[in-house]
């Protein structure tokens, strides 16, 4: 069975900061990884992919098959990244049933 | 493009009492899905349509829940009677088989906000 962790479920960092957004999964295969967010009031929106390797919103995740982990990272902290951040693992066949985390309320303080 | 709605947006009911959540996928988009996040936990899978068809309703938690899709539509989630777990947020998301330029596959709605007092 498969398993998604996200270790903080608070993290709040000032303005102009670096953050780092914590997700461990397992998974006997090669999944697909995926952080989404979800903004205040807005639906859940698909932020990046692991196999796209592109940086969304200066936001970048990098797998490690070696640590099971995929961790987002930005370098600098903008207001508007407040939101809650989920970490998303899909089996690599299929249809789009997900595994998530219990997600991480991320707070930018001015 | 209208994107994937969920009605209502906040439920408020008794224990004991009938709910149903209801959701209108993308135009075209043959696959819904349900899932749900219990305060806390983590948004857990439901079940999947495929067009009418219950293609996987592994995450269902028990007899309380009754999802249809008639005519491969939109989707209806009814729990009855409502217990005071079943407290969370309702998520609806539909995909069809190609993803879309940005590459996003699976397109959720806004949730529903259920509270069982």
């Amino acid at each position: 069975a498969q398993r998604v962790t996200q270790p903080e479920k608070l993290l709040s960092v000032f303005k102009g900061a670096p953050v780092e957004l914590k997700c461990n999964y397992s998974y006997s295969g090669s999944p697909e990884l995926f952080w989404y967010v979800q903004y205040s009031r807005q639906r859940l929106q698909l932020l990046l992919r692991h196999i796209s390797r592109e940086s969304i919103k200066g936001f970048t995740a990098d797998l490690n098959k070696g640590e099971t982990s995929f961790h987002l990272k930005k370098p600098f902290a903008q207001e508007e990244d407040s939101a809650m951040y989920y970490c998303a693992l899909r089996p690599n066949f299929g249809n789009e049933k997900l595994t998530f985390g219990t997600g991480t309320r991320l707070t930018i303080i001015p | 493009e209208a994107g994937v709605t969920q009605f209502p947006s906040h439920s408020v009911i008794e224990k004991g009492q009938t709910v149903t959540l209801r959701c209108d996928p993308i135009s075209g988009h043959d696959n819904l899905y349900w899932y749900r996040r219990v305060m806390g936990k983590e948004i857990k899978f439901l079940l999947h349509f495929v067009k009418e068809s219950k293609q996987d309703e592994s995450g269902m938690p028990n007899n309380r829940f009754l999802a249809e899709r008639t005519g491969g539509t939109y989707s209806t989630l009814k729990v009855q009677p409502a217990e005071l777990e079943d407290s969370g947020v309702y998520f609806c998301a539909s995909s069809q088989d190609r993803a879309s330029p940005s590459g996003e596959k699976l397109f959720f709605g806004s949730g529903t906000q259920l509270s069982v007092l």
